[in-house]
């Protein structure tokens, strides 16, 4: 199946600077890509759709100035967490629609655990 | 968003068939129906997608009814490798937006 690539897998940052983390899709174009954020023990929560090309939309309680996603090309999205917080601290997983496919073809990366000291 | 419900926990016994019945009372027309496995510190990993009837494939089955308001997930013959949390999602048609519920811990005991 296609391949979705999220990098790092792990990172550390201080509090109050930012990290960037890449969402990559390998072999396929992917015109939607989709953030989440989960913590131990919860489900996925949707964080925001980014679009190739356009703006991000972000879902009720997101800010967005804060979790800053770009998708600039077909194949990466980053999502951006600035002046991170230890409350920042998750596990933060894309997933990609293929462009031209149905609806109902998402892939999902790996997951970059974030924590925030 | 079609809201999904789904039982929290299961357990079950290594070599036993495990079925996760998930409800889906407002599904929409254009809306199919999709399984994913996550394991802990992993992203979800496709299990198996239908819209109606039966849907089989190598590593599950998927039992739609006819009035798809709900859907049952067959795993056969479960492992100690299939302890893992199940989520059922219904999509929005092109809108295609994920929206994870609580997903069901299957637990499997040797």
């Amino acid at each position: 199946g296609a391949v979705v690539s999220q990098h790092p897998s792990r990172v550390i940052c201080k509090s109050g600077t930012s990290v960037k983390i890449e969402c990559r899709s390998l072999d396929f174009q992917a015109t939607t890509m989709f953030w989440y954020r989960q913590f131990p023990k919860q489900s996925l929560m949707l964080m925001a759709t980014s679009n190739e090309g356009s703006k991000a939309t972000y879902e009720q309680g997101v800010e967005k100035d804060k979790f800053l996603i770009n998708h600039a090309s077909l194949t990466l999205s980053t999502l951006t967490v600035t002046s991170a917080h230890p409350e920042d601290s998750s596990f933060y997983i894309c997933s990609a629609r293929e462009a031209g496919g149905s609806g109902n073809t998402i892939y999902f990366g790996e997951g970059s655990w974030l924590t925030v000291v | 968003l079609a809201k999904t419900t789904q039982p929290i926990s299961m357990d079950s016994y290594e070599g036993q068939e495990v079925n996760i019945t998930c409800s889906h009372n407002n599904i929409a027309t254009n809306d199919y129906i999709t399984w994913y496995q996550q394991f802990p510190s992993q992203g979800p990993r496709f299990i198996i997608q239908g819209y109606k009837t039966k849907v089989t494939n190598e590593v599950a089955s998927l039992f739609i009814p006819a009035d798809r308001k709900s859907s049952t997930l067959s795993l056969p013959r479960v492992s100690l490798s299939d302890t893992a949390v199940y989520y059922c999602l219904v999509g929005e048609g092109n809108d295609y937006k994920l929206s994870f519920g609580a997903g069901t811990t299957v637990t499997v005991r040797a």
